[in-house]
């Protein structure tokens, strides 16, 4: 079975810190991905990496970084963390099968709260 | 650009009761249909996938969904649901290289005992 596993399932951190969040896969995908999912507002993407060192900018990537120095884990970082970036963090990772991603097998979610 | 709808926020229905949720996509081409389900505080599992073939697909839990190309749509539908069905379930749609998973705002499905 596929294992995506996230370093926290829930964080409380106060505004200015800056946040890691890590995100560990365990299938040899090329692509992973990280998204904030918002009552309302469903799942929206911020940064996705198709390969090691490379990352791309999601619909929402303001105020987010990422980094991808190994193919299994791929780390979110918030460098300066807000109250408006309390939410649902989901990472998620996929194989690609000639041109076609393939399934996006996710992980539990970590709950950030940022007072 | 694809996207995705699900045209109910929320559906209610007793358990043992038959279950569609709805889900339309627009894409200009063949896409790959999939859908999830997510219990609360949980992550996204997969209940089904369609890539090509038989419209008709099956997966887990009980679930099938149909594609209807003319329609434009990838309803999933259960025969006889159980409480345990309660959860929020996402379509997505999903293209080729460089293109990703746009996923739909989400049905909360409710059961009554």
């Amino acid at each position: 079975d596929v294992k995506v596993t996230q370093s926290s399932r829930y964080l409380v951190k106060r505004t200015g810190e800056k946040v890691f969040l890590e995100c560990v896969q365990d299938m040899d995908h090329e692509n992973m991905f990280w998204y904030r999912q918002d009552p309302g507002l469903g799942l929206r993407l911020i940064y996705f990496s198709y390969d090691v060192k490379m990352k791309e900018k999601g619909d929402i990537p303001e105020g987010y970084s990422v980094s991808r120095e190994k193919k299994e884990r791929f780390s979110l970082i918030l460098e300066s963390a807000s109250t408006n970036q309390t939410s649902m963090y989901l990472c998620a990772s996929s194989s690609l099968v000639g041109a076609r991603q393939e399934t996006q097998y996710f992980g539990p979610g970590t709950r950030l709260l940022v007072l | 650009a694809q996207s995705v709808t699900q045209p109910d926020i929320h559906i209610t229905v007793s358990e043992g009761a038959s279950l569609e949720l709805r889900c339309n996509y627009s894409y200009g081409a063949t896409p790959y249909l999939f859908w999830y389900v997510q219990s609360p505080g949980q992550g996204l599992q997969l209940l089904l996938k369609y890539f090509s073939g038989d419209t008709l697909v099956q997966g887990i839990k009980g679930f099938e969904a149909e594609f209807k190309r003319s329609q434009s749509s990838f309803n999933l539908r259960k025969p006889s649901v159980h409480w345990s069905d309660a959860a929020e379930y996402f379509c997505a749609v999903g293209a080729g290289y460089g293109q990703n998973f746009v996923f739909g705002p989400g049905t909360r499905l409710s059961v009554l005992p």
